[in-house]
């Protein structure tokens, strides 16, 4: 499965536009990108997932270049229950390439939302 | 329509006593997973369950750590005996058969082993 590398802190204000962007250099061809939200004392929560190219749903929106070695999560106008721990994933969720299809959590990055 | 259920939401045991956790998955989800989670890390998969059957425990510290779904619906995750740096987070998720992707997880339980 691909590592993946984040930044383990963001901080940002109110109003912004937080882009959190996670490298993984090591990508293969069947795995997708997943990212999750965790706050405190709960856990994780599905935030959105792609494959190539852009992906946006009402939550945020998801960059992927065309190479795949990263990709970029972006929360439009954060607000302060935005402040939360942000994991991305890589793997091959589905199978297909006759993985389990197993998750692995890194550090997470933990984004500050300030007034 | 209901989330994952754990319960307890937090235990407090000394050292060398068993432990259980209890998790009720999301209806219908046939995937169910325990992870562990340490202070200021991700969590770590320990078992998943594919209906009844453990796909993958490979992770799972078998001499004191063991778990069941008979009936493939709800999970047990036990610890006999509970060693000190097992004090963590024990988050159960579930997710739809090869939609694993979407895992849904609960609220977790606090283990706290003195």
């Amino acid at each position: 499965l691909a590592k993946t590398t984040q930044p383990i802190s963001m901080d940002s204000y109110e109003g912004q536009e937080v882009n959190i962007t996670c490298s993984h250099n090591n990508i293969a061809t069947n795995d997708y990108i997943t990212w999750y939200q965790q706050f405190p004392s709960q856990g994780p929560r599905f935030i959105i997932q792609g494959y190539k190219t852009k992906v946006t749903n009402e939550v945020a929106s998801l960059f992927i270049p065309a190479d795949r070695k990263s990709s970029t999560l972006s929360l439009p106008r954060v607000s302060l229950s935005d402040t939360a721990v942000y994991y991305c994933l890589v793997g091959d969720i589905m199978g297909y390439g006759g993985s389990q299809g197993n998750l692995i959590f890194g550090k997470g990055t933990k984004l500050s939302v300030k007034p | 329509e209901a989330g994952v259920v754990q319960s307890p939401r937090y235990k407090i045991i000394e050292k060398k006593q068993p432990v259980a956790f209890w998790c009720n998955p999301i209806s219908g989800h046939n995937t169910l997973y325990w992870y562990l989670q340490n202070l200021g890390q991700g969590p770590e998969l320990l078992i998943r369950y594919e209906n009844e059957e453990a796909v993958d425990d490979s992770q799972l510290p078998k001499d004191r750590f063991s778990a069941e779904r008979l009936k493939g619906v709800d999970s047990t995750l036990k610890i006999q005996p509970a060693e000190l740096g097992d004090s963590a987070v024990y988050l159960c998720a579930s997710s739809l058969e090869r939609d694993t992707d979407t895992q849904y997880f609960g609220p977790g339980t606090r283990l706290t082993v003195l």
